[in-house]
């Protein structure tokens, strides 16, 4: 079974700060990762993903994340913290199962709050 | 451009009551189709997902059934709400060929059941 944590419920950051948001996974075989958003009563927003290739992967809004193999860590950043950045950050995976169509397992969610 | 709507946005309803829920994505064709509730604005649990027209695959038996009656609509349905039934309910759907591994989410509907 496949599974994700983000070990933080809560991350406050200053504004202009760095952040940085951690999820790490269990998958057996090749992951597939991703980060959404949420803001308040609103649907998942599509942010970025890791398929293969390049570890670090640039998404939308100025985020990055860096995919680590041997730590099994996804853990989502951004240069330069907005308070628009304030909301709620899901990480989640799925294994690569050759085109199928399997769900993506969650982790609960990390509050990000940006402070002005 | 793919859109995909969910409606109601709210709804409150009595124990006991039916209840369905409508999901269409507009911009494509044969997409995968999910249903997912969220609790207590925290982690999703995914409840159905659909890779065709009346091909249901159930996640966690529950008193709640989908269906898919047309290639692009996707329906969740109760006979009988209970009270652990609230919460926000999302419908997400993937292509049908080429990426299908990033899903899309639709904006949610709030179920309160009294």
């Amino acid at each position: 079974a496949q599974s994700v944590a983000q070990p933080e419920d809560q991350v406050n950051v200053a504004e202009g700060n760095p952040l940085t948001v951690k999820c790490t996974y269990s998958v057996s075989g090749n992951p597939y990762l991703f980060w959404y958003v949420q803001y308040p009563n609103r649907g998942l927003q599509f942010l970025l993903k890791y398929i293969t290739g390049d570890n670090l992967v640039k998404g939308s809004y100025g985020f990055e994340a860096e995919f680590n193999k041997s730590q099994t860590s996804f853990h989502l950043k951004k240069p330069s913290a907005l308070v628009s950045d304030s909301a709620l950050y899901f990480c989640a995976v799925s294994k690569y199962s050759g085109g199928g169509a399997d769900g993506l397992t969650f982790g609960k969610g990390t509050h990000l709050i940006i402070q002005p | 451009s793919q859109t995909i709507h969910q409606w109601p946005a709210t709804l409150v309803q009595p124990v006991g009551s039916p209840l369905s829920l409508e999901c269409t994505v507009e911009g494509t064709s044969n997409p995968n189709l999910y249903w997912y509730r969220q609790a207590a604005g925290r982690g999703l649990q995914l409840l159905f997902y659909s890779v065709g027209i009346g091909q249901i695959s159930s996640e966690v038996p529950q008193n709640l059934s989908a269906s898919r009656p047309q290639d692009r609509q996707f329906i969740l349905s109760s006979k009988k709400l209970l009270l652990s039934d609230s919460g926000f309910y999302l419908c997400a759907w993937t292509p049908g060929t080429g990426d299908q591994e990033t899903q899309y989410f639709g904006p949610g509907t709030r179920l309160l059941v009294l």
